[in-house]
């Protein structure tokens, strides 16, 4: 079947040191995965997306890794800050639908 | 920047009464979509609507919900008999066109059931 899941449920990060986020996902025909975040109260929040026939992707300060060959996606953040404290969701396409994963709370230390 | 509207931003009901959520999509956005969130947990795809008509539905999405664009900008998700179990956060989102773009996310209407 299909399913997205995340490896941790929270994250502590010290500010200034990186974060990854990491994320597994069963759908092999899914070919557009994206990294949502999520603060509270709010909608989600386009972070970043790849497409299945690329394997990495860089933003700002951000970079999403694929890996297919183990269903395995990954959120990295660097430099966290504090206003980078919230949910963050990934999510594959397939289909008409997004999936998404049961989120990873990050809490940022001063 | 555009972005996508919803009414009411927290909207109380009591148990078997009809509620109507309302969402204004990005004007330029053929794609729809009513997404829920359940306190503490995931998003989860309630409906997808193009062209005028439903594309795919989860199982959630019983006999009970119903989507509607009613004119060229308001997308509509009516609930006809709330229960306690709807209580949550709705999303609407809406995307540019297939097949590789972001969907854009409303704030939310958190639906209170009594």
């Amino acid at each position: 079947g299909e399913s997205v899941g995340l490896h941790l449920p929270t994250l502590s990060v010290q500010e200034g040191d990186n974060s990854i986020i990491n994320c597994a996902y069963s759908n092999s025909a899914s070919d557009y995965f994206i990294w949502y975040k999520q603060e509270s109260g709010k909608g989600p929040q386009f972070i970043i997306d790849i497409r299945s026939n690329m394997d990495k992707r860089q933003g700002q300060r951000v970079t999403v890794l694929l890996n297919k060959t183990v269903k395995h996606l990954s959120l990295q953040i660097a430099a966290t800050q504090p206003g980078d404290s919230a949910d963050y969701f990934c999510a594959e396409t397939f289909g008409y639908k997004l999936s998404f994963g049961a989120g990873t709370t990050v809490t940022v230390r001063a | 920047e555009p972005e996508v509207t919803q009414t009411p931003s927290h909207q109380v009901t009591q148990m078997g009464q009809e509620v109507i959520l309302r969402c204004v999509p990005i004007s330029n956005h053929l794609y729809f979509y009513w997404y829920r969130q359940i306190l503490g947990q995931k998003v989860e795809f309630l409906v997808s609507f193009y062209n005028n008509e439903i594309s795919e539905k989860s199982e959630i999405f019983d006999d009970q919900f119903s989507v509607e664009r009613p004119d060229g900008s308001n997308f509509t998700l009516k609930i006809r008999s709330t229960k306690l179990e709807d209580s949550a956060m709705y999303f609407c989102a809406s995307k540019e066109a297939d097949p590789y773009n972001e969907q854009f996310f409303g704030p939310g209407t958190r639906l209170t059931v009594l």
